[in-house]
């Protein structure tokens, strides 16, 4: 069964110390995999999509990578207004549907 | 405002209910994707419309049920509602349904059963 695992489920930071949150993934033919952020009562907010194992993206004090089994979202010196639930998705083969994860919801505090 | 227009963006009915969700996708968006999203569940895929034609479903009870018209507007019905269905529930729209880009997704509907 298709199954996307995020940890932690909270994290709290203080503004500019740097962390990582985790995505792993059980799929069948993965097709790409997906972060997205969102903020309260909001729609999740599309960040980026990784495709193959050791590609990277990046897009202001966010970096996302992709291994074999998993995904990591580091964050660099962070700030308030990074504070949001990360959710992590991925797409199968064969289908079109995301399948997400539950998120991991952070707190950035000056 | 992302383009992809949900309404209504609360509602509130009791059990046994009928309510219908609207959402009218992204300019030029052919799919429409409906998830639900609860504390404990997170985002969970429902169904998944392309101009107008079911592609998929995912855990949508048979309770609830979809249709894309042919503007591509897309309504979500949800009958005889129990406590449990009480959530977010988004709309998500993309250009291609094996699109590498995501999708976008609307503000949300919070549906409330009392």
């Amino acid at each position: 069964e298709d199954q996307v695992t995020q940890s932690p489920e909270a994290l709290r930071l203080q503004e500019g110390e740097s962390s990582s949150l985790n995505c792993s993934y059980t799929v069948s033919g993965l097709r790409g995999l997906f972060w997205y952020r969102q903020d309260p009562g909001k729609g999740p907010e599309f960040l980026f999509t990784l495709y193959s194992a050791g590609e990277e993206k990046e897009k202001e004090r966010l970096k996302a990578t992709l291994t074999k089994k998993e995904s990591f979202l580091h964050i660099t010196a962070p700030k308030p207004e990074d504070s949001a639930t990360y959710l992590c998705a991925v797409r199968r083969q064969a289908g079109t549907a995301l399948i997400f994860g539950k998120g991991t919801t952070l707190s950035v505090s000056s | 405002d992302s383009g992809v227009t949900q309404t209504p963006k609360h509602l509130i009915t009791a059990t046994g209910q009928r309510v219908t969700l609207r959402c009218s996708p992204r300019s030029g968006d052919l799919s429409v994707y409906w998830y639900q999203q609860s504390l404990d569940q997170g985002l969970q895929f429902l169904i998944h419309y392309y101009n107008g034609e079911e592609r998929a479903k995912g855990n949508i009870l048979e309770r609830f049920s979809a249709q894309q018209f042919p503007d591509l507007h897309s309504e979500l019905n949800l009958s005889s509602l129990e406590l449990g269905d009480s959530a977010l529930y988004f709309c998500a729209s993309s250009n291609d349904p094996k699109t590498n880009y995501g999708y976008t997704f609307g503000s949300g509907t919070r549906l409330t059963v009392v």
